[in-house]
């Protein structure tokens, strides 16, 4: 596709509910990042894949979250067993080269996940 | 970690006036980026920065590395330019930090 795609959108959820959340990079792009975005703040980085490996999961707040991207392109957000405080905006965000400090970050809309 | 800080957290301003958004950072780092964050999410990419200064169109980002800070310039301000603008910063091989963002409103 022409840019990152995240689905779905919109997630509400009910407490204790298992969540999947999507993300299409940019085709090609070896770099992939997810962010945690609560209301009013900045992101805040949650893991790193290069390719199909996840160099860096140390931002995941809990083993609640599980963060896989198994043929190096589409990756896949879970959360087991939400929390309200999970509540906020996912974020991921692609970018062709192969480092931490990528000239040109592309991101997507994000998922917004309200948990009730 | 290192901790980002961007002032003012509001602005408003009229149309075709000069802005300026300031960040600055507390460890040594390998880039800063300044990007825009429309209502709705989408996050786009305006600079990475390493040193002195980076122009675009209406924006000019800066940097000063002695002083850990960086501003954001924006000329003939547009209500179109009204965003979230966030500073983040890389330090090595280690995850962006992001600043809280400026929130901008540009009147006509």
């Amino acid at each position: 596709g022409a840019g990152v795609s995240q689905s779905p959108r919109y997630k509400v959820a009910k407490r204790g509910q298992d969540v999947a959340l999507r993300c299409d990079p940019i085709s090609g792009h070896v770099s992939l990042f997810w962010y945690q975005q609560a209301l009013g703040q900045g992101p805040e980085f949650l893991t790193y894949f290069q390719n199909e490996a996840q160099l860096d999961k140390s931002g995941l707040p809990s083993d609640r979250f599980f963060a896989e991207r198994p043929e190096g392109s589409v990756s896949t957000l879970k959360i087991q067993r939400t929390q309200q405080e999970d509540s906020a905006v996912y974020l991921c965000a692609s970018s062709s080269q192969n480092s931490w400090t990528n000239e040109k970050l592309f991101f997507g809309s994000g998922t917004q996940l309200s948990v009730l | 970690k290192n901790e980002v800080e961007q002032s003012p957290q509001n602005l408003t301003a009229q149309e075709g006036e000069f802005i300026t958004i300031n960040c600055s950072y507390s460890v040594g780092i390998s880039a800063l980026h300044w990007l825009q964050q429309h209502p709705g999410g989408g996050i786009v990419s305006l600079f990475m920065l390493s040193s002195g200064k980076k122009k675009h169109g209406r924006l000019i980002a800066t940097i000063n590395i002695q002083e850990k800070h960086s501003s954001l310039h924006i000329t003939a301000s547009h209500p179109r330019d009204s965003a979230v603008y966030i500073c983040a910063v890389n330090s090595g091989n280690t995850p962006l930090v992001f600043g809280k963002g400026t929130r901008l409103s540009v009147i006509a």
